[in-house]
């Protein structure tokens, strides 16, 4: 399988920072990578897919980049409402499969 | 609204089986794959396994093979996840998700997830 790893594993970052998460592949995956985010006691919410393109109705803010095997989410200006757990998933072959994490908390 | 409706949450002993679902609503339910994912408590998210209901094709996690069943009914656009004999160890919140591709032979990502269903396996 698919190995995603994902870093860091948590950050603190203040309102209107720039946030960086990276995700590495094991293999090349081209573009087939998303990013979702999860906030505490809630499902988790679609972000960016193919690497780049941002899903409907998430903010501009957020922005995805890469191929190949090294991936980044960025937020370019955190909103109170972003700090959140990240995630990477990996949909270019089964078995389909996220990376750890990364933890955004307050600073 | 695009909505995927999961099961209510459940108290079991180990030992026990189980059949949690999740129903999807207001779209074309064949033509999507559903995947199932867990999350431990306090934990990240893992990939389960994926089915499409069209044809009930089913791709199953390394770490969940044996461990679970997958299913459909596509008269009723629902989905199962089941357990024949639970373990403590399955104690965790069970979410399905759509992957909003349309197709078969391609994926596009999670785009809509169901409300989760909290499994707690106690003696």
């Amino acid at each position: 399988a698919i190995q995603m790893t994902q870093s860091p594993s948590s950050l603190s970052a203040s309102v209107g920072d720039r946030v960086t998460i990276t995700c590495r592949a094991s293999q090349d995956i081209r573009n087939k990578v998303g990013w979702y985010q999860q906030q505490p006691g809630k499902a988790p919410r679609f972000l960016v897919f193919a690497a780049s393109g941002l899903q409907n109705g998430v903010p501009s803010r957020f922005g995805g980049s890469g191929s190949g095997t090294d991936f980044t989410l960025t937020i370019t200006s955190l909103q109170p409402e972003d700090f959140a757990t990240y995630y990477c998933l990996q949909n270019y072959n089964t078995p389909w499969t996220f990376g750890q994490g990364t933890k955004v908390e307050i600073k | 609204e695009v909505q995927l409706v999961q099961s209510g949450a459940e108290v079991k002993k180990p030992g026990e089986s189980l059949n949690i679902s999740c129903r999807g609503s207001t779209y074309s339910f064949n033509h999507y794959w559903i995947a199932w994912v867990r999350q431990l408590p306090g934990k990240g998210l893992e990939l389960m396994g994926i089915i499409y209901p069209g044809d009930s094709d089913t791709r199953y996690s390394p770490s969940f093979q044996g461990q679970v069943t997958m299913s459909v009914d596509k008269s009723i656009s629902t989905a199962y996840l089941q357990w024949s004999s639970l373990k403590a160890s399955d104690s965790a919140m069970y979410y399905c998700a759509r992957d909003g591709s349309g197709s078969h032979s391609d994926s596009y990502g999670m785009d809509v997830w169901g409300q989760g269903t909290t499994v707690t396996v106690s003696s």
